[in-house]
């Protein structure tokens, strides 16, 4: 079992729907990243968080702690948005181990 | 803002050939990685380096090795290439907290040894 999982893998979604991709891990954490890369390889960090919620714009992260569960969320998507967005955890042993990343496609 | 700039977008080489990938950052960022980043297995590090002439073994370190002769740059190498190491080259820099604080990325380098 990988200890940072995400789903889903791949996801498709009309233009103004709302959007939520998911992130799991096995390990103790410090921190919790979420990326995104677009098409054409560079990367960009999103968030950082240790606990509750952070919003910027329409996007939206989520951490829970017990459940060792993030989300990330996208309000009213539009095409732009489309990339793989990675979900990388900060362990407590000083490590950054990312996701597979889930690949969002929008389509107007 | 903080810009990471990899020398390549696209390079092929062939096997055998001794590869080098270089990195620069203009923030006087203390952490450096490599990673490479394979369809399904996300970012992998390669190795880390946290000062000037220091480096850390990352998980998959066989088959590279690196240089880190001055604070902004950060080079990979490949000894003897190999067809295993086709793939996505990603540089990234961070302050000293690597878990706590977001790494900077660089725009990629799509490797392809023949």
């Amino acid at each position: 079992k990988n200890e940072v999982e995400q789903s889903p893998q791949n996801l498709t979604a009309q233009e103004g729907e709302f959007i939520t991709i998911n992130c799991s891990y096995s390990v103790g954490i410090s921190a919790l990243h979420w990326l995104q890369q677009h098409p054409g390889g560079g990367i960009v960090s999103l968030f950082m968080l240790s606990s509750g919620k952070k919003k910027h714009g329409r996007l939206i992260a989520t951490i829970n702690i017990q459940e060792k569960h993030s989300s990330l969320h996208i309000t009213a998507s539009h095409p732009r948005d489309s990339a793989v967005y990675i979900c990388g955890v900060g362990t407590s042993y000083d490590k950054v181990i990312f996701g597979p990343g889930t690949s969002l496609s929008v389509i107007p | 803002d903080v810009k990471v700039t990899q020398s390549s977008r696209y390079l092929v080489k062939r096997t055998g050939e001794k590869v080098f990938l270089e990195c620069v950052q203009d923030m006087d960022h203390e952490n450096m990685f490599w990673y490479r980043q394979d369809p399904g297995l996300g970012l992998r590090l390669i190795y880390f380096s946290y000062d000037v002439k220091m480096k850390e073994k990352g998980d998959i370190p066989e088959g590279y090795s690196v240089s880190r002769e001055k604070k902004e740059r950060f080079s990979l190498i490949l000894e003897s290439a190999s067809t295993n190491q086709t793939s996505m080259y990603l540089c990234a820099s961070s302050l000293p907290d690597r878990v706590r604080q977001p790494q900077h990325f660089g725009d990629g380098t799509r490797l392809s040894i023949l």
